[in-house]
């Protein structure tokens, strides 16, 4: 079974500083996507980023970016520039490519922007 | 934009009793799935809907759910006899056929 571990449970960085969150996984498939889900105090989960297995090029949208690593199962998060209103909690994601691609989801890291 | 939409937001109910939640999903999507997040926890997935039938189901997801497309457009999940633990946000979630699944903004299921 696929599992998804995040192993920071707080984190908090300075408003315009950088901060990475990390992700590992584990799988036996070889091509898959992985996610990166924002949920702020409404509960709404947001979609931040995806990157799909097949792909060596890390992804990038805006001041989000990631830190891919397939062969060590690594999937971080970087957010530069951090602004007040990334404050969340941030849900690494994994699924398959095919068959019903259930979201599996790590613990989840409380990220506080400090102003 | 197309979304999700969920009903009710929040729902209180005794335990024991049977709640039906409801999904709208986006018009042109085929798969539907319901999550739940017991507070402070992870979303965990409960079952995954497929052309009118259960593609993948967890192991928290028994016999006291189930879920059906009654009318072509709602997507439900009910709970046919509620108990404590049921307490969560359940999320719906859609996928058109790609990659991105989008989330409903879930009904907070309170048992008391």
């Amino acid at each position: 079974a696929q599992t998804v571990t995040q192993s920071q449970p707080e984190m908090s960085v300075q408003e315009a500083e950088t901060v990475t969150l990390s992700c590992t996984y584990d799988t036996s498939e070889s091509d898959y996507y992985l996610f990166w889900y924002k949920q702020p105090p409404s509960r709404q989960m947001i979609l931040v980023i995806r990157q799909e297995a097949y792909k060596q090029q890390n992804a990038t949208e805006n001041r989000f970016s990631v830190n891919f690593q397939k062969a060590a199962k690594s999937f971080s998060l970087k957010i530069s520039d951090s602004q007040l209103g990334d404050a969340a909690m941030y849900f690494c994601a994994y699924s398959t490519r095919g068959g019903a691609q259930k979201l599996v989801f790590g613990q989840g890291t409380r990220l506080t922007i400090n102003p | 934009e197309p979304e999700v939409t969920q009903t009710p937001s929040h729902q209180v109910t005794q335990m024991g009793q049977e709640v039906i939640l409801r999904c709208v999903p986006i018009s042109n999507h085929l798969y539907f799935y319901w999550y739940r997040q017991i507070l402070g926890q992870k979303v965990e997935f409960l079952v995954s809907f497929y052309n009118n039938e259960i593609s993948e189901k967890s192991e928290i997801f028994d016999d006291q759910f189930s879920v059906e497309r009654p009318d072509g457009s709602n997507f439900t999940l009910k709970i046919r006899s509620t108990k404590l633990e049921d307490s969560a946000m359940y999320f719906c979630a859609t996928l058109a056929g790609g990659y991105e699944q989008y989330f409903g903004p879930g009904t907070r299921l309170t048992v008391t």
